[in-house]
């Protein structure tokens, strides 16, 4: 497709439940980057990948929280045991991995995650 | 580390009044600057950006910025807003020479009344 996409776009669940987000990157970019946005934290960074790898994990707010991405693509968020306080919209986004324009990142429509 | 200042958190504007939302940003190196825009129920879309080159910056919908190095500002300007300009704006930054994430200001919410 043309743009970043995400899926879900809704998931709610129950607490102590894992799941799953995925994100889909624009074809050829190499940075990947994972947000969430509550109405709490405004809109904080996660975590970034360069191809397979993440040089910067600094935003996973636990250990409950991990990512994941495979062939230079795809990306995965799985967030274990869920909590409440997990509750947000997550929003994935991709670049071309470079410096000066080639960081501009482009954003996905995000997964609404609901805790009950 | 870095940071984004946005000092207005809520601002309410008659229909065709001129606009201009604050953005200060905390950092030594060289920046790239943005402002997104998210519209009740969307998703955040890229107003306008600024990488290098002339400092005055135009977007979509008639906005623009203009970055101040000196101030370490990047203000967001429209000479007369909409109605259909409601909505929350973020300023935020990036690494000029390398990927790197994106650091958001708290956002302003924009109220138009018509």
């Amino acid at each position: 497709g043309a743009g970043v996409s995400q899926s879900p776009s809704n998931k709610v669940t129950e607490k102590g439940k894992d799941v799953e987000l995925r994100c889909d990157p624009i074809s050829g970019h190499t940075a990947l980057y994972w947000y969430r946005q509550s109405l709490g934290q405004g809109l904080e960074f996660l975590i970034y990948f360069q191809g397979n790898s993440a040089p910067d994990k600094s935003g996973l707010p636990s250990d409950r929280f991990s990512a994941e991405r495979t062939g230079g693509s795809v990306s995965t968020l799985t967030i274990q045991r869920t909590q409440q306080e997990d509750s947000a919209v997550y929003l994935c986004a991709s670049s071309l991995g470079g410096g000066g324009a080639s960081n501009e990142q482009f954003f996905g429509p995000g997964t609404r995650l609901t805790v009950l | 580390a870095q940071s984004v200042s946005q000092h207005n958190h809520h601002v309410i504007l008659s229909e065709a009044a001129s606009l201009e939302l604050g953005c200060n940003y905390s950092y030594g190196g060289t920046v790239n600057l943005f402002w997104y825009v998210q519209y009740p129920g969307q998703h955040l879309q890229l107003l306008l950006k600024y990488f290098s080159g002339d400092p005055l910056v135009k977007g979509i919908k008639g906005f623009e910025a203009e970055f101040i190095k000196s101030k370490f500002s990047f203000n967001l300007r429209k000479p007369s807003v909409q109605w259909s300009d409601t909505a929350e704006y973020f300023c935020a930054v990036t690494l000029y020479s390398s990927a790197s994430k994106i650091i958001f200001g708290s956002g302003t919410r924009l109220s138009i009344r018509p």
